[in-house]
Parts: C-alpha cells; structure tokens; sequence
C-alpha cells in the first residue's frame, strides 16, 4: 500500500459524458501528479500539481483539467469523452516537486467509455 | 520531448536464469528512475541513478547508468517469479517539465 487513495476504482460511462477522478496523496507529499496508461500508448503523463499550483503539464488534453485542493487532495475532470480516452488513470504523489523526488502511485481508476 | 527506448518489449525465462534489460535515448539523461509495475497495480520505484557511471545494487537487482547518461540497464540475477512484471525506466525532459517514461520491457519469469 503506497499511502495514495484513488476513487472510484472503475467507471463505466458513456462518450460525450464527464466524469470526476479523486486522488489523495500520501500525508505530508505536497506534489501530486496525474498519469494516463492505455495498452498503445503506455504511461503518459498529464500533469502535476505543487502545493495548490500547477507546477508542470505534459499530454493533457484540452478536455481534460485538474486541481489540487488547500488539503492537497487532487482530482482530475475529463469531459466530452470520447473512446480512446479509456485507460487506466493514476495519481503519484511525492514530498517535493523534484524530479530526483521518488513518486508513489495509488492503485489507479480504470476508466472505460462506451 | 525526450524519448525513451526499452529493450526487449517481452521477456520471458525460466526461474534462475540471468537476464538484461536496456533503456536508451538519444539525449542526456539528468537523471534516470528504474519503476517495476505489476499487473493491476501503479509502478514502485526501484532506483533513481543521477551520476554517469553509477551503479547501484537491490539484493539480486544491479542498476548501471552509462558514462554519457544516455543509456541505463538492469540486471537481475537467478531470477524468481515475484520479479515478473512490467519494467519501466522514466527521466524528466530537458526543460524540466515533462516526465517521460518508456514503453517498458514485459518480464515474465516461469517456475
């Protein structure tokens, strides 16, 4: 068990829909980050929050967004979903905002669109 | 954006044996981060490598970093199958803000 906590574990749903991901860090990481691993395009990161600020954002799509909340809980939105965009979702977290930082992904939340 | 090449994809062998697995890229590498995920389950970190020539050891595990910190590689020795698993070496680009993991290399070690 890494410390982080995922919800929900899986979610079914529809294209066109939006749905909500949540990720609690590990107590005291003040770093979360969001990834996305689908069969084709391996592990692809989207985004990273610090402390409440985004810090750094890779592949993420314009229908995707994110936050990170003053109790550092992070949660990802996807809207207007579309049949790719099933994959499985983690959130890392780590103490700081380095790289050299050791990152620790909760169990995931598998997205899966019909 | 940097990217990472894994070798082999696909590796499976029998209990015991030894074996080698490649992470390279074309660009430096600031640092380098070794992760096992198995299936179901997010990726653990194994190592973090940063100083070119390094190697670093974890019980049957070795860890090298090339010279020009380009290329990484992980040997296991007489391997079990808790070791099967997705391997996956990861850095963070050059401009410090995306981090890039390779497509990872599929250990299956069969008793």
């Amino acid at each position: 068990d890494s410390g982080v906590t995922q919800t929900p574990k899986h979610l079914i749903t529809a294209t066109g829909q939006r749905v909500t991901l949540r990720c609690s860090p590990r107590s005291g990481d003040l770093s979360v980050y969001w990834y996305q691993q689908s069969l084709d395009q391996g592990l692809q990161f989207l985004i990273q929050y610090y402390n409440g600020e985004e810090r750094a954002k890779g592949n993420i799509l314009e229908r995707f967004s994110a936050q990170q909340f003053p109790d550092l809980h992070s949660e990802l939105n996807l809207s207007s979903l579309e049949l790719g965009d099933s994959a499985l979702y983690f959130c890392a977290s780590s103490p700081g905002a380095s790289s050299y930082n050791e990152q620790f992904f909760g169990p995931g939340t598998r997205l899966t669109v019909l | 954006t940097q990217l990472l090449e894994q070798s082999p994809q696909f590796l499976s062998i029998q209990e015991g044996e030894n074996l080698t697995v490649y992470c390279n890229s074309s660009s430096v590498f600031s640092s380098l981060q070794w992760y096992r995920q198995e299936p179901g389950e997010g990726p653990v970190l194994l190592v973090t490598v940063v100083t070119g020539g390094e190697v670093k050891k974890l019980k049957r595990l070795t860890f090298q970093f090339g010279d020009a910190r380009k290329d990484s590689s992980l040997h296991i020795t007489a391997a079990q199958p808790g070791d099967t698993g997705l391997y996956l070496c990861a850095t963070r680009d050059n401009y410090g803000q995306n981090f890039v993991f390779g497509p990872g290399t599929r250990l299956s070690v069969l008793p």
